[in-house]
């Protein structure tokens, strides 16, 4: 198993610019989410997902959009790039959707944008 | 507001200083509090997960405690390969999905 996997690693875009942040995990589970984590700040939960079809917004979703079409994927959107959306970005995934439940963090995508 | 913290920020030890972190909160109805492990420039690693005021859990030289309003990570005869930011969070039953997280221990192990 890959467990759950981002795309790209690195990525700095121009303010305006719009991209997607790929997380793919093959353990088939239920539960997937995207977190931001910023220096001196705990990991912030930005959008969720209990499900295919099925999303809900966490503390931060502003100026970001999530789909879940598959079971395996769950990829994040930055609709217009702005700097304060600079940060690293994390998808991570768990068995149910629970989250008690062991969560599975990704690489982390780490996006600058200028 | 449903709240996590961490101290210290950062802790410096030697190898084999025994120490503690830290991780005070504040939620209504706790359901469970996790202990996470994260490199630089990895994602976090799952370390424990403790549901109950008085649990205790145990992984090498990690022990993970449990009070109604804080939770330790007891670090015994450290060594450098324990050097990392070790994270908390919690999940409470408003948000239900959802892990609340603190913004961690920088823990730096010197031989």
């Amino acid at each position: 198993n890959a467990g759950v996997t981002q795309t790209p690693e690195f990525q700095v875009l121009k303010t305006g610019q719009s991209m997607t942040l790929q997380c793919a995990q093959d353990m088939n589970h239920e539960y997937m989410s995207w977190y931001r984590q910023d220096p001196g700040m705990g990991l912030r939960l930005i959008h969720y997902s209990v499900g295919a079809g099925i999303t809900d917004q966490g503390e931060v979703p502003n100026g970001y959009n999530v789909s879940r079409s598959t079971t395996e994927d769950f990829p994040l959107r930055l609709l217009s790039a702005a700097p304060s959306q600079t940060s690293v970005y994390f998808c991570a995934s768990s068995q149910r959707a629970l989250a008690q439940e062991t969560q599975y963090f990704g690489p982390g995508t780490r996006l600058l944008v200028l | 507001e449903d709240q996590v913290t961490q101290s210290p920020e950062a802790l410096r030890l030697q190898e084999g200083e025994s120490s503690s972190l830290n991780c005070s909160y504040t939620v209504s109805g706790l359901r469970g509090l996790f202990w996470y492990r994260q490199d630089p420039g990895k994602g976090p690693e799952f370390l424990f997960t403790l549901y109950s005021a008085g649990e205790e859990k145990e992984k090498e030289r990690l022990k993970a405690t449990l009070t109604k309003k804080e939770s330790f990570l007891h670090i015994t005869a450290p060594k450098p390969e324990d050097s990392a930011t070790y994270l908390c969070a919690v999940q409470a039953p408003i948000g239900y999905n959802k892990l609340i997280f603190g913004a961690g221990t920088r823990l730096a192990v010197h031989p």
